[in-house]
């Protein structure tokens, strides 16, 4: 699976919109991007994933580059709760999703504090 | 029901001890994970079950044992363990046939071993 880079943390003030970019030039065409977060003390929370067209959803948005070496989450106005550390993973979808699963590797994350 | 259940929460346990760590869910997803989480570290796959059999070990130790005996629960065993083990172990779901092959996480189960 393609490796990724992120930030080991960032701020962002509460109302504005959080960026959270992530690096993974060696994605092969096949690989979605997965964004998970996990807030202090719970368990990992999915957010969104895509393969190459931008997606949206009732949690946040993700802006992949043309050429899918790197891609943005985005969450349009961040609260005090999304303080978290987020995780962006590149997997390849199983050939067979009937019959295998996603071995989601998590990386290091990046570590996001929203301040009022 | 769109949970995955772990028990106990926190459990203190000796290195010659037996216990075990649970995990259900109830939304008809037939894979089944277990993580571990060291702090300051992100999750790391242990084990993975797809319909009710073992389809991945991460190369895992022995005195860590894990069991689905039906497609709503995964557990873990646990023996003989090392104060190194101590951390907070995930356990996760999700459908298969989908597609779509997005993990539902549980709170944990924050292991010490003293």
């Amino acid at each position: 699976d393609a490796k990724t880079t992120q930030p080991t943390s960032m701020d962002c003030a509460e109302g504005r919109a959080a960026n959270l970019p992530c690096n993974h030039s060696t994605i092969s065409g096949n690989e979605y991007v997965y964004w998970y977060r996990q807030i202090h003390s719970q368990g990992p929370q999915y957010i969104i994933h895509g393969l190459k067209n931008n997606e949206t959803n009732e949690m946040a948005s993700l802006i992949i580059t043309e050429d899918r070496k790197s891609s943005t989450l985005i969450l349009p106005h961040a609260t005090l709760r999304d303080t978290a550390v987020y995780y962006c993973i590149v997997r390849v979808r199983p050939r067979l999703p009937i019959y295998n699963t996603d071995k989601l590797i998590f990386g290091t994350g990046t570590r996001l504090q929203v301040f009022p | 029901d769109t949970e995955v259940t772990q028990t106990p929460k926190h459990l203190v346990m000796g290195m010659t001890n037996k216990k075990s760590l649970k995990c259900e869910q109830h939304m008809g997803h037939r894979a089944m994970y277990w993580y571990k989480q060291k702090a300051k570290k992100p999750p790391e796959l242990m084990f993975v079950y797809s319909y009710e059999k073992l389809s991945i070990n991460e190369s895992v130790p022995s005195r860590f044992s894990p069991e689905c005996p039906n497609s709503s629960l995964l557990n873990l065993h646990l023996h003989a363990l090392q104060p190194e083990d101590s951390a907070l172990y995930l356990c996760a779901s999700s459908p298969l046939g989908t597609g779509k092959n997005v993990l539902t996480f549980g709170a944990g189960s924050r292991l010490t071993v003293l």
